[in-house]
């Protein structure tokens, strides 16, 4: 069974631009997660979806993300425009229990914002 | 504000021995926790939970024991091996966890290191 890919694994961009980050969780998996973790501080999460819904974005930082998950599989997370301070790892995870602690998380995308 | 937190940033043991990772929270009404396991350039992975029901937890290799009274939680590896080499968070889930009532809370982690 595929795990929780992501895309890009790396990228460097520059302050004010857009970058869109995605993530393919597992198959069947209809609750997707997000987190980011910035330099120093902890692993954060961002927003979780169900299906194509959002359950919770309380964790979103602010306007400038967008979390997409158009037909319940696939998401992506765009950044526009980016700030320094995005600069971090974002993990994209998902489960089958909303309830279950235990997440399927990807490799992340490791952001760099110029 | 409410933190999921761990009182070591490293702790290195011989290949071998028992290993204690410990974590701390402050929330009193937090009752379900996490751990999970990061090797280098991969994404956290899940270990092992435990519900505020329960004080004590075992798996393959390890043991979680949660005291609520101090608000503590330890996650005990036996005969370390070095696959086991890695960041270690304990993480907190639910309304009261300041994550989302989904989200994980993480806390800041411990590098495990087992030495040769």
């Amino acid at each position: 069974e595929a795990g929780v890919t992501q895309f890009p694994s790396h990228s460097v961009i520059e302050k004010g631009q857009t970058v869109t980050l995605r993530c393919d969780p597992i198959s069947g998996h209809d609750n997707l997660y997000w987190y980011r973790r910035v330099m120093g501080k902890e692993i954060k999460f961002l927003l979780h979806f169900v299906k194509e819904s959002k359950q919770d974005e309380s964790g979103m930082p602010n306007n400038r993300f967008l979390a997409e998950r158009t037909g319940g599989t696939y998401s992506t997370l765009k950044v526009q425009p980016a700030e320094l301070e995005d600069s971090g790892v974002y993990f994209c995870a998902s489960s089958q229990d909303p309830g279950s602690g235990a997440q399927y998380f990807g490799p992340g995308t490791r952001l760099l914002v110029l | 504000g409410e933190s999921v937190g761990l009182h070591l940033p490293t702790l290195s043991v011989q290949e071998g021995d028992n290993s204690i990772i410990n974590c701390a929270y402050s929330n009193s009404a937090s009752d379900y926790f996490i751990w999970y396991k990061q090797e280098s350039g991969k994404g956290p992975q899940f270990i092992i939970d435990i519900r505020s029901n329960m004080d004590k937890r075992q798996g393959q290799r390890v043991t979680v024991l949660l005291n609520k009274t101090v608000k503590h939680l330890s996650l005990q590896i036996a005969a370390t091996q070095p696959g086991d080499s890695a960041v270690y968070f304990c993480a907190e889930m639910g309304e009261n966890s300041g994550g989302g009532a989904d989200g994980l809370t993480f806390g800041k982690g411990t590098h495990l290191i087992i030495q040769p």
